[in-house]
């Protein structure tokens, strides 16, 4: 299987509040998992990639939990800020830089 | 360091009519990938293409094709346009073997 199903569609969160956005896959040779964020009118920008041989990974605000066991991965975005709406993107590849698999976006919302 | 950059941004052309989209990969990149971003069906890999050879292919029709010159950088054609072929197409570059995804702003095609 070659999806990457990720949830919800649309977030609204508070100020300082924490986003989650989840994704599952199922294609077991899947190595690379990055997470994405695109504002309207750019390309999507690289914000954080974990492989499966750790289970967290942390930059700043943005944090990559993932369960292997479970074939999941969750974007956590700690305090987040008005400045943070945007669509965010998971995505799997079996060799990281190509053949990106993508979920289908998450819409998120930071209410001041 | 200079980004990806796609030409152009923006373009409209008519049904049966190709298009040949231009993409320079980040300075070093060998690696340049292309994809189609519908409200409908998301981010999908169209292929990958590595020191001129394509190295993967996504599930798209015939119409779509590619090529890298030996300055890494690469086109994308569409002949044969269909309405459904409006899309934005992306680009992105990465260096050696296993590394990140950098993607450009993307070509807006509109097929009427």
């Amino acid at each position: 299987q070659q999806q990457v199903k990720q949830s919800p569609q649309s977030l609204i969160v508070q100020k300082g509040g924490i986003s989650i956005i989840n994704c599952a896959y199922e294609n077991t040779a899947f190595d690379y998992f990055p997470w994405y964020q695109q504002f309207p009118g750019k390309g999507p920008a690289l914000l954080i990639a974990i492989r499966p041989d750790v289970s967290e990974k942390k930059e700043g605000r943005f944090t990559i939990s993932f369960n292997k066991s479970a074939k999941q991965f969750s974007l956590h975005i700690m305090d987040s800020q008005p400045g943070d709406s945007a669509t965010y993107f998971c995505a799997a590849s079996g060799q990281a830089g190509t053949a990106l698999i993508f979920g289908k976006g998450t819409t998120l919302s930071v209410s001041s | 360091k200079a980004g990806v950059t796609q030409t152009p941004r923006y373009l409209i052309k008519t049904r049966g009519q190709q298009v040949t989209l231009s993409c320079s990969p980040i300075s070093g990149h060998r690696s340049v990938s292309w994809y189609q971003q519908t409200p409908g069906q998301g981010l999908q890999f169209l292929f990958e293409y590595f020191s001129e050879t394509q190295r993967n292919k996504g599930n798209f029709p015939g119409r779509f094709s590619g090529r890298q010159f030996s300055n890494s950088r690469s086109e994308m054609n569409v002949s044969t346009l269909e309405l459904g072929d409006s899309a934005l197409y992306l680009c992105a570059s990465s260096g050696n073997k296993n590394t990140e995804a950098f993607f450009g702003q993307g070509t807006r095609l509109t097929v009427v």
